[in-house]
């Protein structure tokens, strides 16, 4: 079974600061997919950023930007000029790439929180 | 605009009673899932199905049940047997095996308090 660990339970940054959230996880497959989901205080819950396993180039989403590294079973988010809007719970989550591969695994959670 | 409307947002129980929460979409997709929200403990899996009349059990199905009746609903049932069931409750939504790239789009959640 795939597990998801964020070792992070909370953070902060100052407003225009960067951040990076930490994910490892682990699996015995070679294809898969990662996230980042972002919770607002609202909580309806976004998908932030996707990054393929059999692509070695990070995926970057204007201000998102990861670091994948598949060796070292590590995923970790970069948030770059931190704005007030991105102080959220951020889930990294795992899915199967494969037949019939339609769960997602969650990790715990990091509670973002940006400071003006 | 297309989306998920989860209903009730907040839900009162007594102790021994069944519940419902609505889970409707008008994305046409055909993947839906429920998910458990803990403090602390990420999301878990609860139901999810795959396509109209089918649906498979997730990590933490027991004293919970579900139907498909409709590919736009997928309402969730937390029965008396559940022994902790006050918890915030998403629903969520994917494209079809094939098409899907591990995208969710989430309701805005349903919180269930049992008194």
């Amino acid at each position: 079974a795939q597990t998801v660990t964020q070792s992070q339970p909370e953070m902060s940054v100052q407003e225009a600061e960067t951040v990076t959230l930490s994910c490892t996880y682990d699996t015995s497959e070679n294809n898969y997919y990662l996230f980042w989901y972002k919770q607002p205080p609202s909580r309806q819950m976004i998908l932030v950023i996707r990054q393929e396993a059999y692509k070695q180039q990070n995926a970057t989403e204007n201000r998102f930007s990861v670091n994948f590294q598949k060796a070292a079973k590590s995923f970790s988010l970069k948030i770059s000029d931190s704005q007030l809007g991105d102080t959220a719970m951020y889930f990294c989550a795992f899915m199967e790439q494969g037949a019939g591969s339609y769960q997602l695994t969650f990790g715990k959670g990091t509670k973002l929180s940006v400071i003006p | 605009d297309g989306g998920i409307t989860q209903s009730p947002k907040y839900l009162f129980r007594k102790e021994g009673q069944n519940v419902t929460l609505s889970c409707e979409q008008n994305l046409n997709h055909d993947a839906m899932y429920w998910y458990r929200q803990d403090p602390g403990q990420g999301l878990r899996l609860i139901y999810y199905s795959q396509i109209v009349n089918d649906f498979q059990k997730g990590d933490i199905a027991e004293g919970y049940s579900v139907s498909r009746e409709k590919k736009e609903s997928f309402p969730l049932t937390v029965t008396s047997a559940q022994k902790n069931p006050t918890a915030f409750y998403l629903c969520a939504s994917s494209k079809r095996w094939g098409q899907n790239t591990g995208e969710l789009f989430f309701g805005e959640g349903s919180r269930l308090t049992v008194l």
